[in-house]
């Protein structure tokens, strides 16, 4: 079945960039979304790709996608002690519902 | 323009008794999906809703968990006879369209099984 797949931590210091990756099984994925939770809330949409982009930029936010490997990554520049959170990558197929998230990747931010 | 509104925000159940989770969408918002997360997991599909019918059930356990979504009021979670497995958190989008790119989630109840 579909599978998405990401690293669960990562620390970086105040002022770095963070670069968090995710690989996903389904190659009829359509969308591909960058979410982020913060203690006790809901998600947060971030970004999302159309799987016939290969960049998509934001501010300090870069999406990456290398859809031969399956492979998306979130880049976030100048990286913040307010960007401390858990990322969930995700994707979808045509019809946009049912959407299949990761296991979340920890972000920490050193000061 | 309120967000998704959910309630309560947690919820303690003894082994047995049910529990009823509430989701109001957002103004405008006719498509309503329900997701569960395990701690430490991401979160799992369970159904998708528009007003009066289900669309995709295919995430919901086979027993003891129904979702509803009527013409008037909130779209309701119920989980029957609840046990310990239950507990986890529980978080609801809402979209204008059959299309997650413009769904928003609630900030989720967590229910805690005793």
């Amino acid at each position: 079945g579909e599978d998405v797949e990401q690293s669960l931590f990562l620390s970086v210091r105040e002022g770095d960039s963070s670069v968090i990756n995710c690989t996903y099984t389904d190659s009829s994925s359509t969308y591909l979304y960058w979410y982020k939770q913060e203690p006790g809330a809901g998600l947060q949409l971030l970004t999302y790709i159309f799987s016939n982009m290969d960049m998509k930029q934001d501010q300090r936010l870069t999406v990456l996608l290398n859809k031969k490997d399956k492979h998306l990554s979130l880049r976030i520049a100048d990286t913040q002690t307010g960007d401390s959170a858990i990322y969930f990558c995700a994707e979808s197929g045509r019809g946009g519902f049912k959407t299949i998230f990761g296991a979340g990747t920890r972000l920490f931010v050193k000061a | 323009n309120a967000g998704v509104m959910q309630n309560p925000r947690h919820l303690v159940r003894r082994r047995g008794q049910e529990a009823r989770l509430r989701c109001s969408p957002m103004k405008g918002h006719s498509h309503v999906y329900w997701y569960r997360q395990l701690p430490e997991e991401g979160l799992k599909f369970m159904v998708y809703l528009q007003k009066e019918n289900i669309i995709d059930e295919s995430g919901m356990p086979k027993e003891r968990f129904s979702a509803e979504f009527p013409k008037e009021g909130p779209s309701i979670l119920r989980i029957q006879q609840v046990v310990r497995g239950d507990s986890a958190a529980y978080f609801c989008a809402s979209s204008p369209l059959d299309r997650a790119t413009e769904a928003f989630f609630g900030q989720g109840t967590r229910l805690t099984v005793v």
